[in-house]
């Protein structure tokens, strides 16, 4: 079955330590992986996507993820993080080249102190 | 240009009572989604649109879920007759009829909060 695991639920981080986010995916066939964020009261939206070329993509507010194959797996990252970046975090995975249904984690709540 | 608008925001019903959702995809997308959030669960996918046709409903927990798009355009989605388990957030979505370099972004709507009592 097709699936995404996050490894955790709840982040709490202070301001400018570093950022990781786990996610795996189970999902047979070429995939395109996304990382979605919603911040408090707004909408979901894309922070950054993988669909071909280089494992090592870049979002938006100086977020990364880098896809390893070998390891289905699509980890968030970002080296110093702000206050601003207190949201939720879900990482998501549906059909290369498909206007297929997307399928997310659970999500993960990061929270940071100022 | 306008996003994806739901209709509702928030929605309070009883056990049994009917209650109708409706999602206006962004101009001009063939594609709309419905999903839905359980509480502290993950976002899972209902059912596909391409136009008016239901092109993937594998998602739909039952019969009590009733989802339309006449025209094309908007889409409502009915739950007759409610039950407790169906509180959550829902969300709909829209992109566009092709896909470009194998990818194809989904717009999200803010999402109805609908809680059954």
């Amino acid at each position: 079955a097709q699936s995404v695991s996050q490894h955790n639920h709840h982040v709490i981080l202070s301001e400018a330590a570093s950022l990781e986010l786990g996610c795996n995916y189970s999902y047979g066939g070429t995939v395109n992986l996304f990382w979605y964020v919603q911040y408090p009261g707004q909408h979901l939206q894309l922070l950054l996507k993988y669909f071909s070329g280089d494992p090592l993509v870049k979002g938006i507010k100086g977020f990364e993820a880098e896809f390893i194959k070998s390891k289905f797996s699509f980890n968030l990252r970002k080296p110093s993080v702000q206050w601003s970046d207190t949201a939720e975090y879900f990482c998501a995975v549906n059909q290369y080249s498909s206007a297929s249904k997307i399928i997310f984690g659970s999500g993960t709540r990061l929270s940071i102190r100022p | 240009e306008a996003g994806v608008t739901q209709f509702p925001s928030h929605s309070v019903i009883e056990k049994g009572q009917t209650v109708t959702l409706r999602c206006d995809p962004i101009s001009g997308h063939d594609n709309l989604y419905w999903y839905r959030r359980v509480m502290g669960k993950e976002i899972k996918f209902l059912l596909h649109f391409v136009k008016e046709s239901k092109q993937d409903e594998s998602g739909m927990p039952n019969n009590r879920f009733l989802a339309e798009r006449t025209g094309g355009t908007y889409s409502t989605l009915k739950v007759q007759p409610a039950e407790l388990e169906d509180s959550g957030v829902y969300f709909c979505a829209s992109s566009q009829a092709r896909t470009s370099g194998g990818y194809n972004e989904q717009f999200f709507g803010p999402g109805t909060r609908l809680t059954v009592l």
